[in-house]
Order: C-alpha cells, then sequence, then structure tokens
C-alpha cells in the first residue's frame, strides 16, 4: 500500500497570498496518478487536480499542480473561498490511498 | 450533469450490518462508481469500487470480508449503487461517500461525489 504524508499541516495565510502544499508517497506513484482534493466544513469533497497537473472541470487557474515519481505540489493563489481542507489521492495502485490533508487556515 | 443521491442516517448497533444506497441521475451508468468513507475528524479512506456495466467490484483489503458492493440497473430509472457492510464495530462510524470515476480515464479519481450519508454505530 502507498502511504502519502501531506506538509504542512495547518498553512495560516492571508487571500492573495500563494499556498504551496506537499504531497510525498511511500513510493513511485505509476503514470503521476494523484489528485488533489478539497473539501469544505460540511461539505463532500470537490476533486481539483488530476494526473498531477490536470485541472478538473470548471476549476479556475489560479490552483496548479506538479509533480513525478514521490514528489507533487499543489499551489494555489489564494481567495477567500480556498480556505479548507486538502487531501491528495493517488490512483496509481490499489488500494486507493489518501494523504492526511493540509488545513488552510485564514491569517 | 450527473449527480450522485445517497440514501440517509443510519444508527445501528454494533455486530450489524448496514446497506447504504447512491442513486445516479443524468447520465447512463457506464462509468466507474467507489465509496469513499470519513471518520469523524479525520481523513478519506477508499472503500471498494465497481464498474456497474461489468459488475466485478474491488475491495480494499481492509473490508474485503465485510463489504459488498453493487449496482442495480435493472431499468433506466433506477441506476443505483449500494455498499453494505457487516458485522459492524464502533470504528465504523463514519460519513461514507459514494463517488463517480472519471469516465474514460483510469480507474480511482473521482470527480463526482454524493452528500455523503452518516452511519453511527452506537449501543
Amino acid at each position: 500500500e502507498i502511504v502519502l504524508t501531506q506538509s504542512p499541516g495547518t498553512l495560516s495565510l492571508s487571500p492573495g497570498e500563494r499556498a504551496t502544499l506537499s504531497c510525498r508517497a511511500s513510493q513511485t506513484i505509476r503514470n503521476s496518478y494523484l489528485a488533489w482534493y478539497q473539501q469544505r466544513p460540511g461539505q463532500s469533497p470537490r476533486l481539483l487536480i488530476y494526473g498531477a497537473s490536470n485541472r478538473a472541470t470548471g476549476i479556475p487557474d489560479r490552483f496548479s499542480g506538479s509533480g513525478s515519481g514521490t514528489d507533487f505540489t499543489l499551489t494555489i493563489r489564494l481567495e477567500p473561498e480556498d480556505f479548507a481542507v486538502y487531501y491528495c489521492q493517488q490512483y496509481g495502485s490499489s488500494p486507493f490511498t489518501f494523504g492526511p490533508g493540509t488545513r488552510v487556515d485564514i491569517k | 450533469q450527473v449527480q450522485l443521491v445517497q440514501s440517509g442516517a443510519e444508527v445501528k448497533k454494533p455486530g450489524s450490518s448496514v446497506k447504504v444506497s447512491c442513486k445516479a441521475s443524468g447520465d447512463t451508468f457506464t462509468y466507474a462508481i467507489s465509496w469513499v468513507r470519513q471518520a469523524p475528524g479525520q481523513g478519506l479512506e477508499w472503500v471498494g469500487g465497481i464498474i456497474p456495466v461489468f459488475g466485478a467490484p474491488t475491495y480494499a483489503q481492509k473490508f474485503q470480508d465485510r463489504v459488498t458492493i453493487g449496482a442495480d440497473e435493472s431499468d433506466e430509472s433506477t441506476r443505483t449503487a449500494y455498499m453494505e457492510l457487516s458485522s459492524l464495530r464502533f470504528d465504523d462510524t463514519a460519513i461514507y461517500y459514494c463517488a463517480r470515476e472519471i469516465p474514460g480515464y483510469a480507474r480511482g479519481a473521482f470527480d463526482v461525489w454524493g452528500q455523503g450519508t452518516t452511519v453511527t454505530v452506537s449501543s
């Protein structure tokens, strides 16, 4: 099973700043099959990025993903509605696994 | 536009079973559906999934002995996936989500999510 580690655990920033979230895998993720999700309180997760760098339908370009192998990054140019928890997830091998999440708080 | 609508909250006793349904609307049932759970205040955990037109489910090994995932598409008005979890324990208390896997793409990336079903295991 691939274990994902996310850092930092919490990020405190202001609107307009850039958030950089890291996701590291315990082994190489096949074909960069890495996704990022946003979850606001009381809501279902929302797909932001798949295939490490492809924005999902309707996702604004202030969200961008990069990386390959075992190291991946989500970058966000923060708007007020972006303060939430972000999860990375690998689907290169079964079982599909999620990281523990990074909380992005308003500073 | 596909929507996934799940059944309502459940309260169950330890050792019993729960069945959660997920009704799809707005598209044919040619895509895969997975189930993901989230314990209170915790992260996300994949339980298993199925491609309804093919029928064969896959499960995370952790749940292999206790979960059954299936789909009913006997007619277009009943495109429903379900997840049944047996031998419930207190730590099965969670929100259970169904989620669509991106059609025509690799298995395991989830682009449409249900609203979640809260399952509480309590004596």
